[in-house]
């Protein structure tokens, strides 16, 4: 069965430093991954998505994520974290052998909080 | 593009009561969902739709039910509120393209709903 894992509930990094949020997922075929955030009392924004090739994708505000798939891992990074960065972040998984027509399985939500 | 839309923002219902929960995209997205979002439990699907007249269950269907008369609407019908319907709603939409395993979701901005 398809699952993903987000270790995490909070992470809390200074401003300025590198900030990391893990998401580790389970599907029987190939992942297609995806990162999205959702700020206080608003829907969900997609920030970047792994369908193929390259291992480091590269998304919205300055955002990026490592597939890993020897570790099934899809940690999203940012270099340098704004307060502004302060907000929920949910890792989703499809499954490649197309699972119920493009059915998202989401992780529990990392909150992210930058301290100034 | 107004994206997707949702009403109402907020709602309270007796134990019993039935409302429905309106969901309006106007992207020309063929496929629809509906998510409820729990406090520490990600989101979990309840129905999901692949075009005008093609609904499905999710994960959590029971206590619910769908229709989608066109493209751009896709009601969400609770009959008979319970407390354990407290939730926040989300609805989504997204493209056909690459049957829609490649798309990202797009979100609206939710419907808190308690039961009380």
């Amino acid at each position: 069965a398809q699952s993903v894992a987000q270790p995490e509930d909070q992470v809390n990094v200074a401003e300025g430093n590198p900030l990391t949020v893990k998401c580790t997922y389970s599907v029987s075929g190939n992942p297609y991954l995806f990162w999205y955030v959702q700020y206080p009392n608003r829907g969900l924004q997609f920030l970047l998505k792994y369908i193929t090739g390259d291992n480091l994708v590269k998304g919205s505000y300055g955002f990026e994520a490592e597939f890993n798939k020897s570790q099934t891992s899809f940690h999203l990074k940012k270099p340098s974290a704004l307060v502004s960065d302060s907000a929920l972040y949910f890792c989703a998984v499809r499954d490649s052998r197309g699972s119920t027509l493009g059915r998202l399985y989401f992780g529990r939500g990392t909150q992210l909080t930058v301290w100034p | 593009n107004a994206g997707v839309t949702q009403t109402p923002k907020f709602r309270i219902l007796k134990i019993g009561q039935s409302m429905t929960l309106q969901c309006t995209q106007d992207m020309n997205h063929n496929y629809m969902y509906w998510y409820r979002q729990d406090p520490g439990m990600g989101l979990k699907l309840i129905y999901y739709s692949v075009g005008a007249g093609i609904t499905d269950k999710g994960e959590v269907p029971n206590g619910y039910n769908v229709s989608r008369s066109t493209t751009e609407d896709f009601p969400l019908r609770l009959e008979l509120a319970a407390p354990s319907q407290t939730s926040v709603y989300f609805c989504a939409s997204s493209p056909a393209y690459g049957g829609s395993i490649e798309s990202e979701q797009y979100f609206g901005p939710g419907t808190r709903l308690t039961v009380t």
